[in-house]
């Protein structure tokens, strides 16, 4: 069934440097969001992505949705300490009408000061 | 406007005993959902409802959990007779509309530990 991998499963950067995350899917998807997750909270809604070689930023960050809609990659420019938590990746599945969102195993990011 | 909200934050329970867990969803939002997430790992989903019907429960386990979403006040997730692999972060989600591309907003998450 489909599925999505999510990598590296952790990452630890020096405070300043970049980071990248890359969500893969075994089939097309209809669309991808991005979430974040800081140590002992809830999953916070970054961005969602729907077109086909679609590229949004914000601030530091850079999303994209690869041509064939199968793979996504968060990244992070410069990072900073606030940046620190787990980003995971999630795709609606099901019926147009359920919204139910399957989640990557998501990456953790630690940046060192 | 409130966002989404949870409670209890922290529950403790022993093995066999009942928990209740309650979501209100912000304000305007008719649609629920229910994910869990045990340490170290991503969310899964659990069950999504409306008012008053259960739409898709394909990810709930097939005893002892149950959910309602009532006319008038809060979801509730109940699990009867926890064990102890019940112990996990249950978080509640809310959306004005049930599309694919409608964003969920996140509750704070029901801390569950069952000793």
């Amino acid at each position: 069934g489909q599925q999505v991998m999510q990598i590296p499963q952790y990452q630890h950067v020096q405070e300043g440097e970049d980071f990248t995350t890359y969500c893969n899917s075994s089939t097309t998807l209809s669309n991808i969001q991005w979430y974040k997750q800081r140590p002992g909270g809830h999953p916070v809604f970054l961005i969602q992505l729907v077109k086909s070689g679609e590229v949004k930023k914000q601030k530091r960050l850079t999303f994209q949705f690869g041509e064939a809609k199968k793979n996504s990659s968060l990244h992070i420019t410069a990072t900073q300490t606030t940046d620190v938590g787990t980003y995971f990746c999630a795709y609606p599945r099901g019926s147009s009408n359920t919204g139910k969102l399957i989640f990557g195993q998501g990456t953790t990011l630690q940046v060192k000061p | 406007n409130a966002g989404v909200m949870q409670n209890p934050r922290h529950l403790v329970r022993r093995r066999g005993q009942e928990a209740r867990l309650r979501c209100s969803p912000m304000k305007g939002h008719s649609h629920v959902y229910w994910y869990r997430q045990l340490p170290e790992e991503g969310l899964k989903f659990m069950v999504y409802l409306q008012k008053e019907n259960i739409i898709d429960e394909s990810g709930m386990p097939k005893e002892r959990f149950s959910a309602e979403f009532p006319k008038e006040g809060p979801s509730i997730l109940r699990i009867q007779q926890v064990v102890r692999g019940d112990s996990a972060a249950y978080f509640c989600a809310s959306s004005p509309r049930p599309g694919s591309t409608d964003t969920q907003y996140f509750g704070p998450g029901t801390r569950l530990t069952v000793l």
